[in-house]
């Protein structure tokens, strides 16, 4: 079976940085991607990583080991419109996507 | 606007109601998916349909029963269920592998059953 953990919550400050790390044991990988998902909305795409390293994306970065079976999503210049929850995903086939639970992230002033 | 939408955004049914969720999908996508959303639970992958055949039917009790008629439609039509079956039905969509083959979400049936 896939095994995706991520912390449940965090909170940061305005203009801070925060790390959300997703560690995920699955039968196979063909990549791995981070969505944000704000309340009552749709989750949206953010990042993807297939080799191992750094993805950077303006204010959003994102980190993969294969080796560890390990990523991290790093959010910097915190605003309060960053609050979300932050879904880590593993595909481990063609099509198949399989989440973790989420991390809500609580941004304040 | 993601390019995929859902109808309709809310329903309540009773255990004994038949209903459909639809799925409309405008970005050429060749996969289309059911995934089921619960409090503080991971999202659920339900059925995958590839060029409209199933390919992906994820232990899915046979209350739900989703019907792909073309790719860019789908369905899924509840009959029966029970008051657990209550969550956030998200219908997504996908170009196979090409570049990332990311999903494009829309947002969400919110089903309350009775």
């Amino acid at each position: 079976g896939q095994n995706i953990d991520q912390p449940t919550e965090m909170t940061a400050t305005e203009g801070a940085i925060v790390q959300i790390n997703c560690t995920y044991q699955t039968s196979g990988f063909n990549g791995l991607f981070w969505y944000q998902q704000h309340a009552g909305e749709a989750p949206t795409f953010l990042s993807y990583n297939v080799l191992d390293g750094l993805e950077e994306k303006g204010r959003f970065s994102s980190f993969l080991s294969r080796s560890k079976g390990y990523s991290y999503l790093l959010l910097k210049e915190l605003q309060m419109k960053d609050s979300a929850s932050y879904l880590c995903a593993v595909r481990d086939g063609d099509y198949k996507l399989s989440f973790g639970a989420g991390t809500t992230v609580t941004v304040r002033a | 606007e993601t390019g995929v939408t859902q109808t309709p955004r809310h329903l309540v049914m009773g255990m004994t109601n038949k209903k459909s969720l639809k799925c409309e999908q405008h970005l050429g996508h060749n996969a289309m998916y059911w995934y089921k959303q619960s409090a503080k639970k991971p999202l659920e992958l339900m059925f995958v349909y590839n060029f409209k055949e199933q390919t992906e039917n994820n232990s899915v009790p046979s209350r739900f029963s989703p019907e792909c008629p073309n790719s860019s439609h789908l369905f899924l039509h509840l009959h029966t269920l029970q008051p657990e079956d209550s969550a956030l039905y998200l219908c997504a969509s996908s170009q196979g592998t090409s570049d990332t083959g990311e999903l494009f979400f829309g947002e969400g049936s919110r089903l309350t059953v009775l």
